[in-house]
């Protein structure tokens, strides 16, 4: 496994056009994250997998955004009527939860992937 | 909503030389991690600490969780240009949530 891959690494898009990207997780992570980071700030939360179910979304992720994980694998984030204010750096990340005791949530970190470069013109 | 400010935003030092950065918040936070990131990369772990007053080192690298589990310190001995890049803090609340809310990062610069 090389580790969480996103598709594709660059995008230039027109404002009003649709874009989608993909995530591919390492496969026997169950929990994957879509957050978005722009020039300057750390990296913000868009929304959660626990296998297929979508189980948190920001109020960052408007009506234009939606996020799918089919069959509790990869992932894709569509973002419809882009704007200008979306260009940003989109970054997929997954974990793997296990139950113990005393193990907190989040205990194991996240594996980013490189990301996907947005930049809407 | 929960809040992590980092301090200092940027720090060039030289090659050899030692320094600190500080993760600070008013919420308590049941774990918090630190990732470095390098320029058109995404963020790679370093350490989780979830314990208060716990301390995790790392090669050169020392990270301190506070008591109050509201802060922490990253502290680098004889940095080497290879340390250089954004260093990000990020904090999850626990209580039912698995999202981590970051602080805007450190940049850090060592220059040889």
């Amino acid at each position: 496994d090389t580790g969480v891959s996103q598709d594709p690494r660059h995008k230039i898009t027109k404002r009003g056009q649709n874009v989608t990207f993909r995530c591919d997780p390492i496969s026997e992570h169950n929990r994957l994250y879509w957050y978005r980071q722009t020039l300057g700030q750390g990296p913000e939360f868009l929304t959660y997998f626990q296998n297929e179910a979508q189980l948190e979304k920001s109020r960052l992720l408007s009506d234009r955004f939606s996020a799918e994980r089919p069959k509790g694998s990869f992932s894709t984030l569509e973002i419809q009527r882009t704007e200008q204010g979306d260009s940003a750096m989109y970054l997929c990340a997954s974990s793997l939860a296990r139950a113990g005791p005393r193990i907190p949530q989040n205990h194991y970190g996240y594996t980013f992937g490189s990301g996907t470069r947005l930049t809407v013109v | 909503t929960q809040l992590l400010e980092q301090s200092p935003q940027f720090l060039s030092i030289q090659e050899g030389e030692n320094l600190t950065v500080y993760c600070n918040s008013s919420s308590v936070f049941s774990s918090l991690q630190w990732y470095r990131q390098e320029p058109g990369e995404g963020p790679v772990l370093l350490v989780t600490v979830v314990t208060g007053g716990e301390v995790k080192k790392l090669k050169r690298l020392t990270f301190q969780f506070g008591d109050a589990r509201k802060d922490s310190s990253l502290h680098i001995t004889a940095a080497q240009p290879g340390d250089t890049g954004l260093y990000l803090c990020a904090g999850s609340s626990g209580a039912g949530s698995y999202q981590l809310t970051f602080g805007k990062g450190t940049k850090l610069s060592v220059i040889p």
